[in-house]
């Protein structure tokens, strides 16, 4: 089965603070794992893959295959990042979402 | 480039009443998606096409969701009838070609139902 599991709806830190988004999955292939982004009154959006191995934002996520595990990671987090984030994985060629959790970055 | 349009934005109808849905993808994207995603959850995948073929539709509920893609480019998505549990955003995406191989899914801005 193919699960993608975000422990944590709700997030807040406070600006210039380290955040962790949290994303575990379930697949017994090789998965793709994937984060998108959907900003206030905006569609969701791609913002990181783990294939790219790139930072975006200043975000970055590594691909855990032990802990099976995509966690989103930022060292100082701004105010600006206050969104919903969900992590989701790629298996059979279709595209599975996490529940989500909500970021805010207070001042 | 022109994202992916989705009509109406916003319906509200009653239980029991049948509703339809329409999606444009982005010119070019073989691959086209509709996710339901209920208010607190994440998207949820009913349906994939790969042109005008079904490549995915376990999770629609299809004694009362019916979605086509004839021609390979637009597409609909209609629920008859609809039941209070149908509320939510309904998303169309569209990719070049699955999800795989790091192609993008671009999303539409959802159409919102509210069944009273």
């Amino acid at each position: 089965a193919q699960r993608v599991t975000q422990p944590e709806k709700l997030l807040s830190v406070f600006k210039g603070a380290p955040v962790e988004l949290k994303c575990n999955y379930s697949y017994s292939g090789s998965p793709e794992l994937f984060w998108y982004v959907q900003y206030s009154r905006q569609r969701l959006q791609l913002l990181l893959r783990h294939i790219s191995r790139e930072s975006i934002k200043g975000f970055t996520a590594d691909l855990n295959k032990g802990e099976t595990s995509f966690h989103l990671k930022k060292p100082f987090a701004q105010e600006e990042d206050s969104a919903m984030y969900y992590c989701a994985l790629s298996g059979n060629n279709d595209m599975r979402f996490g529940a989500g959790t909500r970021l805010t970055v207070k001042p | 480039e022109a994202g992916v349009a989705q009509s109406p934005r916003y319906k509200i109808i009653e239980k029991r009443q049948s509703v339809a849905f329409w999606c444009n993808p982005i010119s070019g994207h073989a691959t086209l998606y509709w996710y339901q995603q209920i208010l607190g959850q994440g998207p949820k995948l009913l349906i994939q096409f790969q042109n005008n073929g079904v490549v995915d539709d376990s999770q629609l509920p299809k004694d009362r969701f019916s979605a086509e893609r004839l021609k390979g480019v637009d597409s609909t998505l209609k629920i008859q009838p609809a039941k209070l549990e149908d509320s939510a955003v309904y998303l169309c995406a569209s990719s070049l070609s699955g999800g795989r191989g790091g192609n993008t899914i671009y999303f539409g801005e959802g159409s919102w139902l509210t069944v009273v």
